[in-house]
């Protein structure tokens, strides 16, 4: 089992439509969870952190924590054709100091 | 953002052959990472260093070396390059106490 799971697409929804992002991951003990957007070719940039059970929103954003099932998500409202990109989830190892990103979800949308 | 700098952007190499990626950042981040990513396998580490005289292998350290020569600057090195080398990579920074990562634009190296 990967440490970070993610479903890797692509998800195609149509422009205006809320895009649904999923993660789960293995480590119980882990405290802190981000989501990278990552266009094509270009590097990963930070859209979101999370570190307490429930819902974080930001804009058209929304992370949801949910420690108790391990699993992250990522909400997208009004998704618009700009939001097309791969979408990393990344789990922070406090032990070692390190991050463990997931394989991304990969989402399309079409105007 | 230029906070983060690679060089070279893109490079062309034959197998066999030593090369250097570089990373320089101006954010005064005390920990530097490489990753290289491949269609479908994420970001993997390669190495992470929290502080010049602290080097640490990552998941995927073998055929690559590294080098901190300042706070700011963090070197990778393929010692004698082949083809499934050929990767996006990146470098990327953070501060100890603060768990976000800032990449680089990234170096895409093709191996030969």
């Amino acid at each position: 089992q990967k440490e970070v799971e993610q479903n890797s697409g692509p998800l195609s929804v149509p422009e205006g439509a809320i895009a649904s992002l999923n993660c789960t991951y293995s480590d119980r003990g882990s405290q802190s969870f981000f989501w990278y957007r990552q266009y094509s070719g270009k590097s990963p940039e930070l859209i979101m952190s999370i570190y307490s059970n429930g819902d974080k929103e930001d804009g058209r954003f929304t992370a949801q924590l949910n420690k108790a099932s391990q699993y992250v998500s990522l909400l997208i409202r009004d998704s618009q054709p700009s939001d097309s990109a791969t979408y990393l989830c990344a789990v922070y190892r406090s032990n070692t100091g390190k991050l463990i990103f997931g394989q991304g979800t990969t989402l399309q949308v079409k105007p | 953002d230029a906070d983060v700098t690679q060089t070279p952007r893109n490079r062309i190499t034959k197998t066999g052959k030593r090369i250097m990626l570089e990373c320089s950042q101006t954010k005064g981040h005390d920990r530097m990472y490489w990753y290289r990513q491949d269609p479908g396998l994420g970001l993997r580490l390669i190495y992470y260093s929290f502080d010049v005289k602290d080097i640490n292998k990552g998941e995927i350290s073998d055929g690559y070396s590294v080098s901190r020569q300042a706070q700011a600057k963090f070197s990778l090195s393929l010692e004698s390059a082949i083809p499934n080398q050929t990767a996006l990579y990146f470098c990327a920074t953070s501060v100890r106490g603060q768990e976000t990562q800032y990449f680089g634009p990234g170096t895409r190296l093709l191996v030969l």
